[in-house]
């Protein structure tokens, strides 16, 4: 079966500009997760979808950062507008809904951003 | 709240070498227990998980760790390790009742030498 998908895998951009990523999950997942992972750290969950509902986003900083899940499908996530350290990789991971207690996530391979 | 602190930022150990990778935990409640491995390049993919039962889990290619309630910790070990084990290696936790919300470590870059 295909994989999660991120698109671009690179982006660079200048502070205050706006970013937007997308990710196409795998097929069926019911849950869509965004991480933010800053070089050095482990990653850092932002946002978990269920369905097209937010489950959780206590660490999703709102003011600038903003995701939805149309359809229950794919996910976008913007950044609008960007900081400094906001460079970082932002993954993507899914997860079929009898997966929940099980902890397993599939991730995307994720996308670079760079912020100038 | 929960937290996972993986002692060693990087292991550098020679091919055929024992490693063992460490990751200890806390938490107020019981939680599921995960190491995830990130190849260059690649996404992260699970490597192993304790959820209940047996305290030693085996991946496919080699690796085990085991969960020790008592100390917190949940290390990872290969008594043999190859080359195409370079990669960096993430500790997670998951609350039973979180929704399947994970919590990283911080990782260990595990660095095979010739």
């Amino acid at each position: 079966e295909a994989g999660v998908a991120q698109s671009p895998r690179y982006k660079i951009i200048e502070k205050r500009q706006s970013v937007a990523f997308w990710c196409n999950p795998i097929s069926g997942h019911a849950t869509l997760y965004w991480y933010q992972q800053i070089l050095g750290q482990g990653p850092k969950l932002l946002i978990q979808f269920q369905n097209n509902g937010v489950v959780d986003d206590s660490q999703l900083p709102k003011d600038r950062f903003s995701a939805e899940r149309l359809k229950g499908v794919d996910s976008t996530l913007k950044i609008q507008p960007a900081k400094l350290e906001d460079s970082a990789v932002y993954l993507c991971a899914s997860s079929p809904l009898a997966g929940l207690a099980s902890g397993e996530q599939y991730f995307g391979p994720g996308t670079r951003l760079t912020v100038t | 709240a929960q937290s996972v602190t993986q002692l060693d930022s990087q292991v550098p150990v020679f091919e055929e070498a024992p490693v063992e990778l460490r990751c200890n935990y806390s938490s107020s409640v019981s939680v599921y227990l995960f190491w995830y491995v990130q190849y260059p390049n690649q996404g992260l993919q699970l490597l192993l998980k304790y959820l209940s039962g047996s305290t030693l889990v085996e991946s496919i290619n080699g690796f085990e760790a085991e969960f020790n309630k008592s100390q917190t910790s949940f290390h990872l070990r290969k008594p043999s390790v190859h080359i195409s084990d370079t990669a960096e290696y993430f500790c997670a936790v998951s609350h039973y009742n979180a929704g399947n919300m994970l919590t990283f470590g911080g990782g260990t870059r595990l660095m095979v030498k010739p």
